[in-house]
């Protein structure tokens, strides 16, 4: 079975922090998504990493960045976190671009 | 992708079969038909997909109709853990380019399974 993990499944920050939500697959994975859930607005692609070191923005890339040193980590990191960043936060990973994604478990963060 | 519709909500006994189904009438011939659901506060977990046979697995079936216009989830035995929202979401199998074969999900089904 393929296994996505989440650093963090409930994190609660201040405006203003430097915030790091770490994506652990096990399958190997060439594709790896982080995407933000908010009521209303559905699935929504922030990043995207198709190889080690590579990455292309999504449709919501403005205040995140992301990393990708190893195949099998992905990492969302929000420089200077504000309120409007308050969201569900999924990770997912495909073996390739257009198959099937698996999605961890999310983590809710809360900006305060 | 092709947009889909799916009825808001939807009842299920336990035990007995739930039968979800999904619109996608522009459909284009290299788009595959996916199904998730999604337990509340959890991650979206993946269900099954099929291009234009219908496929079983261990969780569920997918009927896909001859036009490929719409489709239907069956989950054979319906279980208290299996209310959750259902999603029917329709991609290209090789999906370069910009979309990078991003997910879009609609609003979803919500099943309700009742004892």
């Amino acid at each position: 079975d393929v296994k996505v993990t989440q650093s963090s499944r409930y994190l609660v920050k201040r405006t203003g922090e430097k915030v790091f939500l770490e994506c652990v697959q096990d399958m190997d994975h060439e594709n790896m998504f982080w995407y933000r859930q908010d009521p209303g607005l559905g699935l929504r692609l922030i990043y995207f990493s198709y190889d080690v070191k590579m990455k292309e923005k999504g449709d919501i890339p403005e205040g995140y960045s992301v990393s990708r040193e190893k195949k099998e980590r992905f990492s969302l990191i929000l420089e200077s976190a504000s309120t409007n960043q308050t969201s569900m936060y999924l990770c997912a990973s495909s073996l390739w671009t257009g198959e099937t994604q698996y999605f961890g478990p999310g983590t809710r963060l809360l900006v305060l | 992708d092709a947009k889909t519709t799916q009825p808001p909500s939807m009842d299920c006994a336990e035990g007995r079969a739930a039968n979800l189904p999904c619109n996608h009438s522009t459909i284009s011939g290299n788009e595959y038909v996916y199904w998730y659901r999604q337990i509340h506060s959890q991650g979206p977990q993946y269900i099954i997909h099929g291009l234009k046979n219908n496929e079983t697995n261990e969780m569920a079936s997918l009927i896909i109709t001859e036009d490929r216009k719409s489709s239907t989830l069956i989950l054979p035995h319906a279980t208290l853990r299996d209310t959750a929202v259902y999603y029917c979401i329709v991609r290209v199998g090789d999906a370069g380019g910009t979309s990078y074969g991003k997910l879009t999900f609609g609003q979803g089904t919500i099943l309700t399974v009742h004892p």
